[in-house]
């Protein structure tokens, strides 16, 4: 069974970066994409972006070039870093295994971790 | 950018059949995936490439996909299906993933 954890602060001052590892228990870490997806409270599912092994990214528009993915084949890790958060950015972070390239899908999930953006 | 329409609501008696809609322009020459989510967890997939289910969930859950609407069916509803339900699609033209808003499924 593929594991997924998430790890990093869960409070960030507004303007700053927000940061978030995945560690990840999966043999076959580098042949899939790896996503991060958040969830405001009460509010539906957003996704924010994937990366391939290779380092291969696709992010979503909306968040107008303040995400970057890196990942870490050697330690079976994929990073977020989201700049210029605001308030709006408070949110449940997953990161997920999307269990196919072309046509993407979530088989696999974190437990989500909260990240409050607040002074 | 491609936008995904869910009813924010279905209720159902236990027993009966829920059908949950996910509306969308031509959704029918996409591919769509459904997942479940209960209160403080993370969502589960229950339906992958329209009509599939993976293993471990239950027969009960079925997938359809045509024209302007998918539909993710629900069979001898229990209790414990009682949770929100997303669709979600890959927009090949704005290479991103989107979700539908979710709907909340009501067990009466």
């Amino acid at each position: 069974q593929v594991q997924l954890q998430e790890s990093g602060p869960g409070l960030v001052k507004p303007s700053e970066t927000l940061s978030l590892i995945c560690t990840v228990s999966d043999d076959s870490f580098s042949s899939f994409y790896w996503t991060w997806i958040r969830q405001s409270a009460g509010k539906g599912l957003e996704w924010i972006g994937r990366i391939y092994s290779t380092g291969n990214t696709n992010y979503n528009p909306s968040l107008k070039g303040r995400v970057t993915m890196s990942v870490d084949t050697s330690k079976n890790q994929f990073s977020l870093r989201l700049s210029s958060v605001t308030a709006a950015d408070t949110a449940v972070y997953y990161c997920a295994r999307d269990n196919s390239g072309t046509v993407p899908h979530f088989d696999n999930w974190g437990q989500g971790t909260l990240v409050t953006v607040a002074s | 950018s491609y936008v995904l329409t869910q009813p924010p609501s279905v209720s159902v008696a236990p027993g009966k059949t829920a059908r949950i809609s996910c509306g969308g322009d031509k959704i029918g020459s996409k591919t769509v995936h459904w997942y479940q989510q209960k209160p403080g967890l993370a969502p589960v997939l229950v339906i992958h490439y329209d009509t599939d289910r993976p293993s471990g969930i239950p027969e009960r859950f079925s997938g359809a996909n045509s024209g302007n609407t998918a539909t993710l069916t629900i069979s001898r509803v229990e209790a414990g299906d009682e949770a929100d339900y997303y669709c979600q699609v890959w927009d090949g033209s704005g290479l991103l993933v989107v979700f539908g808003g979710g709907t909340k499924l009501t067990v009466l």
